[in-house]
């Protein structure tokens, strides 16, 4: 099992439409996670955090964590084909010093 | 403008060939961080570095030495590559490691 799983898509949806990522992890004692995009050929963009039970809202940028399901998503309201890229999911691991361990990645693609 | 650097950007190499990729960081981070990324498996740590001195093994460390002599620098040495080590590497620094924000632009590998 990986230690942060995700959906590699693509997640195809139409302009104007929420865009909704998701991610797993099997680490109970992990407290930080974040999302990144990353733009073909690019390096990836750190675009939200979060370290709470809830939802944190950020612009179009939603995300979400529920720590017993072991499940964070990101949620991008009002769609636009700029935003298609690739969604990583990063979380770091407990124990030790910090570790950002990533996902594969969902491919994100907003069609006009 | 904060930054980090990479070079070279694109390398083609023949196995055996020893090379080094450099990293350099402007903000005085004393976290700094090397990744690979393959198709499907996502970014993995290589090696990370605390502070001046101070590194050690991601997860993925066979094939690569590093080393930290001064605080901005944060040089990948593949003393004897091989084309398993074909991929993209990314170097990322931060103050503490927990969330990564600045990535360099990366440096395509091709080892033939």
């Amino acid at each position: 099992q990986k230690e942060v799983e995700q959906n590699s898509g693509p997640l195809s949806v139409p302009e104007g439409a929420i865009a909704s990522l998701n991610c797993t992890y099997s680490d109970r004692g992990s407290q930080s996670f974040f999302w990144y995009r990353q733009y073909s050929g690019k390096s990836p963009e750190l675009i939200m955090f979060i370290y709470s039970n809830g939802d944190k809202e950020d612009g179009r940028f939603t995300a979400q964590l529920n720590k017993a399901s072991q499940y964070v998503s990101l949620l991008i309201r009002d769609s636009q084909p700029s935003d298609s890229a690739t969604y990583l999911c990063a979380v770091v691991r407990s124990g030790g010093y910090n570790k950002l361990i990533f996902g594969a990645g969902t491919r994100l693609a907003v069609h006009p | 403008e904060a930054q980090v650097t990479q070079n070279p950007r694109y390398l083609i190499t023949v196995t055996g060939k020893k090379l080094t990729v450099t990293c350099s960081q402007n903000m005085n981070h004393e976290y700094m961080s090397w990744y690979r990324q393959d198709p499907g498996l996502g970014l993995r740590q290589i090696y990370y570095s605390m502070n001046v001195e101070v590194t050690d093994k991601g997860d993925v460390p066979e094939g690569y030495k590093v080393s930290r002599k001064e605080k901005r620098n944060f040089p990948l040495i593949l003393e004897s590559p091989s084309p398993n080590q074909t991929s993209l590497y990314f170097c990322a620094s931060s103050f503490d490691g927990g969330s990564l924000k600045y990535f360099g632009p990366g440096t395509r590998l091709l080892v033939l």
